[in-house]
Formats: C-alpha cells, structure tokens, sequence
C-alpha cells in the first residue's frame, strides 16, 4: 500500500520560505511516476502547485513559478516543496500526491496546514 | 489555462435517491477528467478517472460520463458516507492540471 506523509513547520512567517517534505513508503520514487503538491485554502478548493519525476523533471503552476522549487531525493524516497516570499495567501493545507499519467492523483498524503502569520 | 466550472455548488438530496453534479471545461479536455470526493479533514480520494473508469475499491454506484466539454457524476442510491465535497481535474493540458470549484453534496 502506497503511503505519504507530509512534514513541516505549520508556521511560517511573511516573506519567508515554506518548506515541506513528502516521505513515500510502500512504493519506490526511482520506479517511476510523477509526484506533486496540491494545496487548498481553508473553506476553498484545490490548487496544483507542481509536480517532479524520480529523475528531477519538473512542471509548476504558472501562477506561482516564480516562487516554486520541488526537489526529490530517491535515496530517502521522499519529495520536498519550497514556497518563497509567502503571504497569508498562502495559508493552506498542503498535500502530497502521486501522480498517474497522464496527470490524475491516486495516492495522497493526509495534509498539512500550514499558517502564514507574524 | 482551462477553467473547470462545477454545478451546482451545493445539492441537497435525500438518502436512497440519485445524485447528480456537472462539470464544464472551458475547452474540451477528451476524456482526461478525474473526478475526487473528499470529507471534512481528510485528503481527497479519486473516485474516477477517463471520465468514466472507477479507481480501484469504488462502489459501483458511482458513474462518470461525458467527453469533451461536458461531463456528469452520478451517485445512485446514496447512501450516508456519500456525503461530502466533490471536485473535478482536467489533465489533458498540463501544466496546469486544473479543479473545479467543488459541489457539496449535502443530506436533504
């Protein structure tokens, strides 16, 4: 059974940078498939963030490339997210997911909230 | 970027009776839309992918339809547990994936 787990500060301040980590278990990240971060705003919808293949490829919402970078490392079989110059707009639970091509979620961690706040 | 529209934004149906939502792309998307129920606190779980193949464990009275621009989830018989938000994703022109809005489907 596929599992991921999101962790990470559930705080974070204004201007700083949000990092988070995805651990995969019961699936090896090198086997293949994209993996990504979705995020969604208390009381709102889901938001794609990015999404990154075992070899590093990469794709990112538009709306916040400039400010996106999703690494991987398959030693620890896990994923990372890092969100920079945040505001509270970006107060949201964030979630991991493993993507099934062509661009569908299967698996999913269970989320993480993370507050924007001085 | 595709824009997914979900209707209505909320509906009230009566345990037993069918359920209906709708989703609408801005442009058509094929067959390459998912669709995801998610309760309160917890991740969202795929319900269907194609637009019309239930993901592995979903019952049978879940039902995706439609292509193109248009498509239709179908819950029969509902039953308590079915209660909850659903979105749909479009993938057929990533990046972005892209979801709709959300339907709450509410006890009546």
């Amino acid at each position: 059974q596929v599992q991921l787990q999101e962790s990470g500060p559930g705080l974070v301040k204004p201007s700083e940078t949000l990092s988070l980590t995805c651990a995969v278990s019961g699936y090896s990240i090198s086997s293949g498939y994209y993996w990504g971060w979705i995020r969604q705003p208390p009381g709102k919808g889901l938001e794609w963030i990015g999404s990154i293949y075992h070899s590093g490829s990469t794709y990112y919402n538009p709306s916040l490339k400039s400010r996106v970078t999703i690494s991987v490392d398959t030693s620890k079989n896990q994923f990372s997210l890092k969100l920079s110059s945040v505001t509270a707009a970006d107060t949201a639970v964030y979630y991991c997911a493993r993507l099934i091509p062509p661009a569908y979620f299967d698996y999913w961690g269970q989320g993480t909230l993370v507050t924007v706040s001085s | 970027e595709i824009v997914m529209t979900q209707s209505p934004a909320t509906l009230s149906v009566s345990p037993g009776e069918r359920a209906t939502l709708s989703c609408r792309a801005s442009q058509s998307v094929s067959s390459n839309l998912a669709w995801y129920q998610q309760k309160p606190g917890q991740a969202p779980r795929l319900l269907i992918y194609g637009a019309s193949t239930r993901a592995t464990g979903i019952p049978a009275r879940f039902s995706g339809s439609g292509s193109g621009t248009e498509f239709t989830l179908t819950i029969s018989s509902l039953q308590s547990e079915d209660f909850a938000v659903y979105y749909c994703q479009q993938y057929n022109n990533w990046p972005p994936v892209t979801f709709g809005q959300g339907t709450r489907l509410e006890i009546k």
